[in-house]
């Protein structure tokens, strides 16, 4: 597709359960981020993946939260057992290159968590 | 990366221009101020960036002060598809990309 591709559009899950939510960047795009975007907040950083690894998890909230790229296309963000707080719209985005004068994002239209 | 400070909201007629301040004083010589808006349920889109000199896109213009401490995004005719939270960003130019968005400034264009 032209543009980021973000699958489920919206998910309702109870406490206790796993979740998945998938990102399908711009094809040829070898950095791709994870944001979390709280109500009436802005987007705040998860992680950043440059090609297959992560060159940084540091917003990662703690180890229930986990995302693999594991060919450098297609990633997933990973939630074991689900709590309220985690209720969110998480966001993906992907660029050209990742380092560098490199601030232009292109986001998909996020993954809308909801933890009963 | 160096904080920015926006105003909540502001509100602009509909043709008029619309003028979205930005603070950034303690911001240092290789940070790029970037500048995002993100339209009600949808994901943020890039709008424009720059370092010193005053940039122009199809988009909107970016005037930034000769000091650095301070910007403004132009968009020079609002339409009523330019309500949005405006995000004002500075980064790093070797941060890898990671954007740290504050709370924007909501502009609301009225008819």
């Amino acid at each position: 597709g032209a543009g980021v591709s973000q699958t489920p559009s919206n998910k309702v899950t109870e406490k206790g359960k796993y979740v998945e939510l998938r990102c399908d960047p711009i094809s040829g795009h070898t950095a791709l981020y994870w944001y979390r975007q709280s109500l009436g907040q802005g987007p705040e950083f998860l992680i950043y993946f440059q090609g297959t690894g992560a060159a940084d998890d540091s917003g990662l909230p703690n180890d229930r939260f986990f995302a693999v790229r594991p060919e450098g296309s297609v990633s997933t963000l990973k939630i074991q057992r689900t709590e309220r707080g985690d209720s969110a719209v998480y966001l993906c985005a992907s660029s050209q290159q990742g380092t560098g004068n490199t601030g232009e994002l292109f986001f998909g239209e996020g993954s809308r968590l909801t933890v009963l | 990366d160096a904080k920015t400070t926006q105003p909540p909201s502001m509100d602009c007629a509909e043709g008029r221009a619309a003028n979205l301040p930005c603070n950034h004083s303690t911001i240092s010589g290789n940070e790029y101020v970037y500048w995002y808006r993100q339209i009600h349920s949808q994901g943020p889109q890039y709008i424009i960036h720059g370092l010193k000199n005053n940039e122009t896109n199809e988009m909107a213009s970016l005037i930034i002060t000769e000091d650095r401490k301070s910007s403004t995004l132009i968009l020079p005719h609002a339409t009523l598809r330019d309500t949005a939270v405006y995000y004002c960003i500075v980064m790093r130019e070797t941060s890898g990309s990671r954007l740290t968005f504050g709370e924007g400034t909501q502009l609301t264009v009225n008819p």
